[in-house]
């Protein structure tokens, strides 16, 4: 089984409807985050969250809200969807070692979000 | 500001050689540097960390990090065909509570048999 799954796979929806992507992991990790990607654009950090009581804003959080509810379980939310928020995106866990710089970061497989 | 800057290619070698991948990054704060790989469609997969000056190796590939010039690059020898994908660097800056990767937006790499 997947450290790290995702669901929906793919999901296509119509504008202002609202939208939760799922993401579990058996990895322990206590660090959890989601990104989207666009063609050319790369990889953008839209929220991550370090344990259950703490979550932060990425770098484009607008738009998308999120929740934790437990340490395995972080859910991404598009409240009122738009088109421009078509995109992969991506869930990803890390664990990070008592000493500064020993990080890793698994990613799910990704949902690819259609909003028409 | 956090960048990582790479080019975006295509980037094309003939299989057996060398292919080698560069990336800046912006932030002098960064401690840790990665590079992923990811097929098209799929999701990224680490197949190098580095966090000191010089190279580390790990079976074809080795990274380079030279933190003066704030430059990370990958040589993949012996390129195969299976090795086309986009490459993706990946800077960690945490400070002030921060956390997360900075991408860069990839070079798509292309082995010609």
């Amino acid at each position: 089984d997947a450290d790290v799954t995702q669901t929906p796979r793919n999901r296509i929806t119509k504008t202002g409807k609202r939208i939760m992507l799922e993401c579990s992991q058996t990895k322990g990790h206590d660090r959890m985050y989601w990104y989207r990607q666009d063609p050319g654009l790369g990889l953008r950090l839209i929220y991550y969250s370090f344990d259950v009581k703490d979550i932060n804003k990425g770098e484009i959080s607008d738009g998308y809200s999120v929740s934790r509810q437990a340490q395995a379980k972080f859910s991404l939310s598009l409240e009122s969807a738009i088109p421009n928020q078509t995109a992969l995106y991506f869930c990803a866990t890390s664990d990070f070692g008592l000493r500064q710089g020993r990080y890793t970061q698994y990613f799910g497989p990704g949902t690819r979000l259609t909003v028409l | 500001q956090k960048e990582v800057e790479q080019n975006s290619g295509p980037l094309s070698v003939p299989e057996g050689a060398i292919a080698s991948l560069n990336c800046t990054y912006s932030d002098r704060g960064s401690q840790s540097f990665f590079w992923y790989r990811q097929y098209s469609g799929k999701s990224p997969e680490l197949i190098m960390s580095i966090y000191s000056n010089g190279d580390k190796e790990d079976g074809r590939f080795t990274a380079q990090l030279n933190k003066a010039s704030q430059y990370v690059s990958l040589l993949i020898r012996d390129s195969q065909p299976s090795d086309s994908a986009t490459y993706l660097c990946a800077v960690l800056y945490s400070g002030g509570g921060a956390d997360g990767l900075t991408f860069g937006k990839g070079t798509h790499l292309i082995i010609q048999p």
